[in-house]
């Protein structure tokens, strides 16, 4: 079965620093998709990024990152000089296969909250 | 080009009433999905279908029904509202598994 675990609950931060934001998954595939969500106060699911489990090249875009490991099973996050509209709720999320199994399954979500 | 569309967006159901949420997809995907989230506890799947007449329980499946007889709409059926399913609820359709989700803006249910 696949899990995703997102250990940290809620992040604080003063605006301008970074922070990173961690996930670590468990499947038994050895094809599988990593994600990050963003989730606004409005409440809709914002796609940011898609990783398949045969690139872990580190990607970055703009003030945003990811760590992608294999070896530690980890999906992690980080958001340089973070700014008031980074405040959100981050979900990390796993799938399987592109098969009947594709099922996304979510992390609990970090609350970030930056302070000006 | 919607994407996926939910409704409502708001709805107050007293314990024991019924609704039906709606999904209506228009990118013909064949993977439609629907979630939860409770607050602290991310999304949970409920009910998923790989295309028109196949569907199967998810996570969380008790209390709720699915059916998928097109491809473009997969709704969601509360037979005997219960306070538990005070909740947001996401649907979802895919492609592919894995090649992406598009998620519809949510329907936020409250059970009085």
């Amino acid at each position: 079965a696949q899990k995703v675990t997102q250990a940290q609950t809620e992040i604080s931060v003063v605006e301008k620093e970074d922070v990173t934001l961690d996930c670590v998954y468990e499947t038994r595939d050895t094809t599988y998709y990593l994600f990050w969500y963003k989730q606004p106060p409005s409440g809709e699911l914002v796609f940011l990024i898609r990783r398949n489990s045969f690139d872990e090249q580190n990607e970055i875009s703009g003030r945003y990152s990811w760590n992608f490991q294999k070896s530690t099973s980890s999906f992690n996050f980080t958001i340089t000089a973070s700014q008031v509209v980074d405040s959100a709720v981050y979900f990390c999320a796993l799938s399987e296969s592109r098969g009947a199994n594709s099922k996304l399954t979510f992390g609990k979500g970090i609350t970030l909250s930056v302070r000006p | 080009n919607a994407g996926v569309t939910q409704t409502p967006k708001f709805r107050i159901l007293k314990i024991g009433q019924s609704m039906t949420l709606q999904c209506t997809q228009d990118m013909n995907h064949n993977y439609m999905y629907w979630y939860r989230q409770d607050p602290g506890m991310g999304l949970k799947l409920i009910y998923y279908s790989v295309g028109a007449g196949i569907t199967d329980k998810g996570e969380v499946p008790n209390g709720y029904n699915v059916s998928r007889s097109t491809t473009e709409d997969f709704p969601l059926r509360l037979e005997l509202a219960a306070p538990s399913q005070t909740s947001v609820y996401f649907c979802a359709s895919s492609y592919s598994g894995g090649l992406g989700y598009t998620f519809g803006s949510g329907t936020r249910l409250t059970i009085v």
